[in-house]
Formats: C-alpha cells, structure tokens, sequence
C-alpha cells in the first residue's frame, strides 16, 4: 500500500516561533488532508489541499502532487497549537470507494 | 448540526465479551469509516461504508464487524474482545465521490471512544 511519511516526528516552539512540516508519499494520490488532533484528542480538518497552496490564518499548506510531498506551514505559533498533526492522503479504490492513509503525525509542543 | 457523534465516550470490557460502538451522522453523507488509533501511530482503517446496506474491509478488519441499516449510523461491533484491541476508535463520514462542492471527499471525526480490554 502507500506509504505515507511525515518530519519532523517531535517539535518543540517558543511561543511566536513559525515552523514548517514535512508530509511524502509513496504513490499518486487523488488528494491529500492535514488534520490537527488537539491535545484533548479531537481531530479538526485544516486543509483538503490535492494540490496547489491554502492559506488559514496563521496556516497554509503547500501541496506538489507531481514531486508527492506537502507542506505545512505555522507561523507566528501559539501554545494552543500544540498537539499532533497529522497528513492523510486519499485514494480511489477499484471498487469506487474513498479511503485515506494517514502518517505517523508530527508532535508539536508550544512553549509559552 | 451535531456533526459526529460517537456512543460510548470510554469503555472497560473483559477478554472474550462483545460490545457494539455507535456512530451517528446528521450531515446526510454517504461514506463512512471506522478507524483505530493506536499510541505513536496515525489512524488505521477498519471498516468502511460507501452507502447505507454496504461496508467493506479496510485495513485492520480482523476481530471487527459492522453494519450499516441506516444512512445516518454505522456500527462497529467486537464479538470476543482481545487485549489488543485496547485502542481509541474514531468514527468519521464524508460525502460520495462526484459531488459537484470542493473538498467532498473531506473526512469528519467524531471525539473518539477509548477502549480498554483487560
């Protein structure tokens, strides 16, 4: 199957520090997600971003389907963004149905 | 719109007892998935669901089984729990491929439920 790869595995910031995280892919892909899970566990939907950049606020994220990797990009980094981000890229099956593969997650720890 | 809803929040079960998790939507999608997380590891699929009466296997089927009667909840069910099904399990859903909106194919979880078998 895929093979989903995400960098660093733990971060440490200074409160207001930006950063920059890692997502590649083994194959081609029909589209590519970022997921926040806070530490309380919830997962939160930042970017459904195939390809091409998408800017939130203080994120955006960096697809290049064709080089199969993404980027993350915090800036100006809060403590509440602190947790595990993960990226999970989705694929068409034979059979029609939609399924996403996600990465191990990069840890980030904001320190005030 | 209560989005997803997972039923139970936490669980204690004994090796070989059987429990059925819930998952409801309200968003009226056609997909639906149950994945497990387990610790230093991202989420891995079980089973999943392109439409009500229909599921499939995913990744990590073995010792689960589900249903799919309505449209709006997807059930998950352990027959004879095992210690390594001790996991926290997310339910998510998401619209049906073709759908003319961007971003359908985007996945939403519900809080999770923590299972703990002794």
């Amino acid at each position: 199957g895929i093979q989903v790869e995400q960098s660093p595995p733990d971060l440490i910031l200074q409160e207001g520090a930006n950063s920059t995280l890692r997502c590649n892919f083994s194959d081609s892909v029909n589209n590519l997600q970022w997921f926040h899970q806070n530490p309380w566990g919830q997962l939160i939907n930042l970017f459904y971003i195939p390809s091409g950049t998408k800017q939130n606020g203080r994120l955006s994220a960096t697809t290049v389907a064709t080089e199969r990797y993404s980027l993350l990009y915090i800036s100006s980094s809060q403590t509440t963004d602190s947790g595990v981000y993960f990226c999970a890229v989705g694929r068409y099956s034979g059979a029609g149905s939609y399924q996403l593969t996600f990465g191990k997650g990069t840890k980030l720890s904001v320190i005030p | 719109n209560a989005g997803v809803t997972q039923t139970p929040k936490f669980r204690v079960l004994k090796t070989g007892q059987s429990m059925t998790l819930l998952c409801a939507q309200d968003m009226n999608h056609e997909y639906m998935y149950w994945y497990r997380q387990d610790p230093g590891m991202g989420l891995r699929l079980i089973h999943y669901s392109v439409g009500e009466g229909t599921t499939a296997k995913g990744e990590v089927p073995d010792g689960y089984n589900v249903s799919r009667l309505k449209k709006q909840n997807f059930l998950l069910g352990l027959e004879s729990a095992a210690p390594s099904q001790t996991s926290v399990y997310f339910c998510a859903s998401s619209y049906e491929r073709g759908r003319t909106s961007g971003g359908q194919e985007t996945q939403y979880f519900g809080p999770g439920t923590r299972l703990l078998v002794l």
